[in-house]
């Protein structure tokens, strides 16, 4: 059974610091993996999607990278701001089940200005 | 771009009663949606997928009966809490897809039920 987990689970840095959000996974026969925001009592935002084939995806600010073998996922913030506040969730869509996504608990993050 | 409009925000019931949640595509056909299930701190957890016009696949543990799910059209699917009870109290998302485009999530429900 696939298992994801987030490290760590909460993160309070000052504005502009660079900032690394884990994600680690039990299956490495995933079709891709996905990092969320997710703003308190709010859905999901997509972020980045890796397909397995690839290493790392940037947008902005955010770069993630992945390593299928070691089951690992890394997701970078750099200069950080207030606004990025929010909870980062990582999830990863297993080959055994199609469409579906299995999700990490999630990091909390807060940026202090 | 593609938006899910999830309907109510928040509800909250006495126990014993049913309390449906709406989960609309606004701008694509959503031949698949997801039901999913929050709990403070917790990650999210599939509840089950619908197809537009079959029934919905529950996951281990889900109990249809309890957790109606109606995928009657393209662009709508609604899960009912049918005799809800506090345990069910819990933060529910929906997520769609239509064909290849990327999958897109609701707002989320808080349901509290006393």
């Amino acid at each position: 059974k696939q298992e994801v987990t987030q490290i760590p689970a909460a993160l309070s840095v000052p504005e502009g610091e660079n900032l690394v959000l884990n994600c680690s996974f039990t299956d490495s026969a995933i079709y891709n993996l996905q990092w969320f925001r997710q703003d308190p009592g709010k859905g999901l935002t997509s972020l980045l999607l890796i397909q397995s084939s690839q290493r790392e995806q940037t947008s902005g600010r955010l770069n993630a990278s992945l390593d299928k073998s070691s089951g690992r996922s890394t997701l970078y913030i750099a200069a950080s701001q207030p606004g990025d506040s929010a909870t980062y969730l990582c999830a990863v869509s297993p080959m055994e089940y199609g469409n579906k996504l299995v999700f990490g608990a999630g990091t909390i993050l807060r940026v202090k200005s | 771009g593609a938006v899910v409009s999830q309907h109510p925000s928040w509800v909250i019931c006495k126990s014993g009663t049913s309390v449906k949640i709406e989960c609309r595509s606004l701008d694509f056909q959503a031949t698949t949606m997801f039901w999913y299930r929050q709990f403070p701190k917790q990650s999210l957890m599939l509840m089950a997928t619908s197809n537009e016009g079959s029934k919905a696949t529950y996951e281990q543990g889900v109990e249809k009966d309890k957790f109606l799910i109606n995928h009657a059209s393209l662009t709508l699917s609604t899960l009912t809490v049918t005799s809800a009870h506090p345990e069910d109290s819990s933060f529910y998302i929906c997520s769609a897809r239509g064909g290849n485009s990327p999958l897109h999530f609701g707002n989320g429900t808080r349901l509290t039920v006393t």
